[in-house]
């Protein structure tokens, strides 16, 4: 399968700080990535769409000024939580499809585990 | 709203048996299911994926369609107790939303 990769794998931080979570796709280019959010013993929601060279389009709920995406090439993708607060917490995993594979199945990052003391 | 079903579980097989997950949808106008397996603490990874009613074989893996239950299941054969993880069910709507629709998953307990 495809290799998404996402840095950092664990990040621990103050509340009121700022987060960025990169992800890449490592062998192929990605005009579309994904991110999702997973809290403890949930499933994972959606947060929103990113474009290559375009806004991203956030899912109902998430705030966009406060998750800020930014996909600038086609195999780069960052998500930045801005002033982040213990709430935010939880396991941020991007996906990607891969077109030449499939318009539909998406390959998942080892995802971003995020601690706000 | 788009749902995905799943019994949380545990769901527990003994070595060697065959393990039944199963999932049901409520968007009728779903057209691509997958199934993800997800150890704790990692991000899912791709087992199958499944587009027309019926059966489809990968190695142990066999997934099952069937759009007018809206119903979709993985067979695991031969269950090996590297197979504990919890199992996610996922469906796509080509021309909607372009994420993924989960369910809760799983938790599937291989004995020893």
């Amino acid at each position: 399968g495809a290799v998404v990769s996402q840095h950092p794998s664990r990040v621990i931080c103050k509340s009121g700080t700022s987060v960025k979570i990169e992800c890449r796709s490592l062998d192929f280019q990605a005009t579309t990535m994904f991110w999702y959010r997973q809290f403890p013993k949930q499933s994972l929601m959606l947060m929103a769409t990113s474009n290559e060279g375009s806004k991203a389009t956030y899912e109902q709920g998430v705030e966009k000024d406060k998750f800020l995406i930014n996909h600038a090439s086609l195999t780069l993708s960052t998500l930045t939580v801005t002033s982040a607060h213990p709430e935010d917490s939880s396991f941020y995993i991007c996906s990607a499809r891969v077109p030449l594979i499939s318009t539909d199945t998406q390959y998942f990052g080892p995802g971003t585990r995020l601690t706000v003391l | 709203q788009k749902e995905v079903e799943q019994n949380s579980g545990p769901l527990s097989v003994p070595e060697g048996a065959i393990a039944s997950l199963n999932c049901t949808y409520s968007d009728r106008g779903s057209q691509s299911f997958f199934w993800y397996r997800q150890y704790s603490g990692k991000s899912p990874e791709l087992i199958m994926s499944i587009y027309s009613n019926g059966d489809k074989e990968d190695g142990r893996f066999t997934a099952q369609l069937n759009k007018a239950s809206q119903y979709v299941s993985l067979l695991i054969r031969d269950s090996q107790p590297s197979d504990s993880a919890t199992y996610l069910c996922a469906v796509y709507r080509r021309g909607g939303a372009d994420g993924l629709t989960f369910g809760k998953g799983t938790h599937l307990i291989i004995q020893p």
